[in-house]
């Protein structure tokens, strides 16, 4: 119930192509979505969230496409570029608007080749 | 504005002693959170605090493992007695509500 679960656990991506991670929910107490993106050696960092009232949020080159009723969101990252080569998470939360435990989904490798 | 403060950001101890890592949250924020990644694997939550209470702590191991904020000062985790199995990063978040900051870990190291 309170797992979050993330796909692909690696992906390799041209330059300029479209980079895409999904998640999946099974808890549907679960209310804030955030993505975080950690550089090694580093502490992640939020990068964009959404909460379920909207489908979609868009911040820059930033995408997250959310599907309530699929238990579903994924990340798109546009016109991807070698500086998004890192490590994305998944996460999720209860009581948006509050503080809550995070629950992480187990990353995905991204690289952005040129 | 500073962010999320830990230290150290690398420790080294050997079986048996005892590990403290503070955690100094951003200006503002009243919520702690400390997590535990695992090499290769995602972040594992172990408790969440605010200044002098401990609001959950379902993901703390039952032994060995505390962690306090008191009403002055970082807030510290604590591992006593040491094991290789303890060997991770542990990375302390602090929030105002939701979105949670992470700073920049300790990497525990046990020999």
């Amino acid at each position: 119930q309170q797992q979050v679960k993330q796909s692909p656990q690696s992906l390799i991506v041209q330059k300029g192509g479209i980079s895409i991670i999904n998640c999946a929910y099974e808890n549907t107490a679960f209310d804030y979505f955030p993505w975080y993106q950690q550089f090694p050696g580093k502490g992640p960092a939020l990068l964009i969230a959404i909460r379920p009232d909207v489908s979609e949020k868009k911040e820059g080159r930033f995408t997250i496409s959310f599907n309530k009723s699929a238990k579903q969101f994924s990340l798109h990252i546009m016109d991807s570029q070698p500086g998004d080569s890192a490590t994305y998470f998944c996460a999720a939360s209860f009581m948006a608007g509050t503080a809550s435990k995070l629950t992480f989904g187990t990353g995905t490798r991204l690289q952005v080749t040129l | 504005n500073a962010g999320v403060m830990q230290n150290p950001r690398h420790l080294v101890r050997r079986r048996g002693q005892e590990a403290r890592l503070r955690c100094s949250p951003m200006k503002g924020h009243s919520h702690v959170y400390w997590y535990r990644q695992l090499p290769e694997e995602g972040l594992k939550f172990m408790v969440y605090l605010q200044k002098e209470n401990i609001i959950d702590e379902s993901g703390m191991p039952k032994e060995r493992f505390s962690a306090e904020f008191p009403k002055e000062g970082p807030s510290i985790l604590r591992i006593q007695q040491v094991v290789r199995g303890d060997s991770a990063a542990y990375f302390c978040a602090s929030s105002p509500t939701d979105e949670q900051f992470f700073g920049p870990g300790t990497r525990l190291t046990v020999l």
